[in-house]
């Protein structure tokens, strides 16, 4: 059964960091690209970044490039986001997802359950 | 980026009734587009890939369409359980880009 769960949410002060964490299970991690996805209170979804199957390639929003870090560790299937500089526009609940098939790029299907990120003074 | 213009941002509907929802990509992207269905405090389901692919256990009354910048997801016969809003998102570049969703609404 695929299952992820994502961790390190929480209230954190502008211009700090953060780390987020999405723990996979029930499938095989290393074939798998992973993305973030998140969505601010009341607000439409908006894609992140993500990290491909192999671990060599990163992609990300504009408007987190150079702040946000993807990576991947597969020998504890757990997918994380690094997330500095923090904004109080970067508040919303971060969705980790897996993508549709092993080794595509291009859809999120297995969904966590989201962690809340409030950067706030 | 390119950018995913949905439309309309809401509507209101009956169960029954046949409803579309419009995309239009600010540049063409063949047909590297997604529709997902998100209902509240729910994470995303992924609906349709590559523009008509209907992902597994998707029943049959959504189906996709398009090609190049503008795309359609229909719905139809609404069903209770299919208000919701829902999102194209593009995957023909980097980086993805979701529309601004749809809410679709009990009239």
């Amino acid at each position: 059964q695929v299952q992820l769960v994502e961790s390190g949410g929480g209230l954190v002060q502008p211009g700090r960091s953060l780390r987020l964490s999405c723990a996979a299970s029930g499938f095989k991690f290393y074939y798998y690209s992973f993305h973030w996805v998140r969505q601010a209170p009341g607000k439409g979804l908006e894609w992140v970044a993500l990290t491909l199957h192999d671990g060599r390639n990163e992609f990300y929003a504009d408007s987190v490039k150079g702040r946000f870090t993807v990576s991947r560790d597969a020998s504890k299937d757990t997918v994380f986001l690094q997330m500095n500089s923090l904004r109080p526009e970067d508040t919303a609940v971060y969705y980790c997802a897996s993508d549709l098939a092993p080794l595509s790029t291009s859809w999120p299907d297995y969904w966590g359950q989201g962690t809340l990120v409030t950067v706030s003074p | 980026a390119i950018q995913m213009t949905q439309s309309p941002s809401s509507l209101s509907a009956s169960v029954g009734d046949r409803v579309t929802i419009t995309c239009r990509a600010s540049q063409g992207i063949r047909e590297d587009i997604g529709w997902y269905q998100q209902k509240p405090g729910k994470a995303p389901k992924l609906l349709i890939y590559t523009a008509t692919s209907l992902q597994t256990a998707v029943p049959s009354r959504f189906s996709g369409s398009g090609s190049g910048t503008d795309f359609t997801l229909t719905i139809s016969s609404l069903q209770p359980e299919d208000f919701a809003t829902y999102y194209c998102l593009q995957v023909y570049t980097y980086p993805r880009t979701f529309g601004q969703g749809t809410r679709i609404e009990f009239k």
